[in-house]
């Protein structure tokens, strides 16, 4: 079954404790991203990756870091969690193509409370 | 300007009713429209990509005015199942794959 898979789905942690969220796909997708969404405030990329080792920022990268050493997974690190990094995240992929309208496939979520 | 722009409802219609969705957006080079449906919680899903004559699907038709910059969603003889968040997204500007959200349209159909 084609799918983007997310761990944990559910988190709550200390201000400081480094944590990773995992993302995986199986559809050979090039394109990955991540995003947060927080009431009020909608949808927000974080970082995106074109491919592999190839990364960039996306509306909020602040406090957040990315890796995409393999086509199929894309790591969130959160090398130092504070409270306002609590939110629901979701990893996102999709088939790369320029000026080409691509679905974006979306992980289940992973809701981040940092106390 | 906000870069996508949705009302953000809640529009409450009993079943069977017609309602309709706008969005704008403020970015003349975006290229590719689409509006995706998130159920309370749950990941964001495609409901249908939006072309520039317009487009059907089903009971869902979809408009695109690239001169005034807006897309709708009409959704005929609503059902109960309907009731989600209606997200409108568009892609481009900048970079070509990034993507843009609204930050949606809560639509609540009753018995």
């Amino acid at each position: 079954e084609a799918q983007v898979t997310q761990n944990p789905r559910y988190l709550i942690t200390v201000t400081g404790k480094k944590l990773t969220v995992t993302c995986s796909q199986n559809m050979n997708h090039e394109y990955m991203s991540w995003y947060r969404q927080d009431p009020g405030l909608g949808l927000r990329q974080i970082y995106y990756s074109m491919n592999v080792e190839v990364t960039d920022k996306g509306d909020v990268p602040e406090g957040y870091k990315v890796s995409r050493k393999e086509k199929r997974n894309f790591p969130l690190i959160l090398e130092s969690p504070s409270p306002n990094q609590t939110s629901l995240y979701f990893c996102a992929s999709s088939h790369r193509g320029a000026g080409l309208a691509y679905e974006q496939y979306f992980g289940p979520g992973t809701r981040l409370t940092v106390t | 300007r906000k870069e996508v722009e949705q009302d953000p409802g809640p529009f409450n219609v009993p079943e069977g009713a017609t309602v309709a969705f706008n969005c704008t957006y403020s970015n003349s080079a975006s290229q590719s429209f689409f509006w995706y449906r998130q159920d309370c919680r749950k990941e964001p899903k495609l409901l249908m990509s939006v072309y520039s004559s317009g487009n059907e699907d089903g009971r869902f038709t979809a408009q695109l005015n690239r001169a005034s910059q807006y897309i709708s969603l009409l959704i005929r003889d609503s059902k109960l199942s309907d009731s989600a968040t209606y997200l409108c997204v568009v892609r481009g500007g900048m970079g070509y794959s990034t993507l843009t959200f609204g930050k949606g349209t809560m639509l609540l159909v009753s018995p």
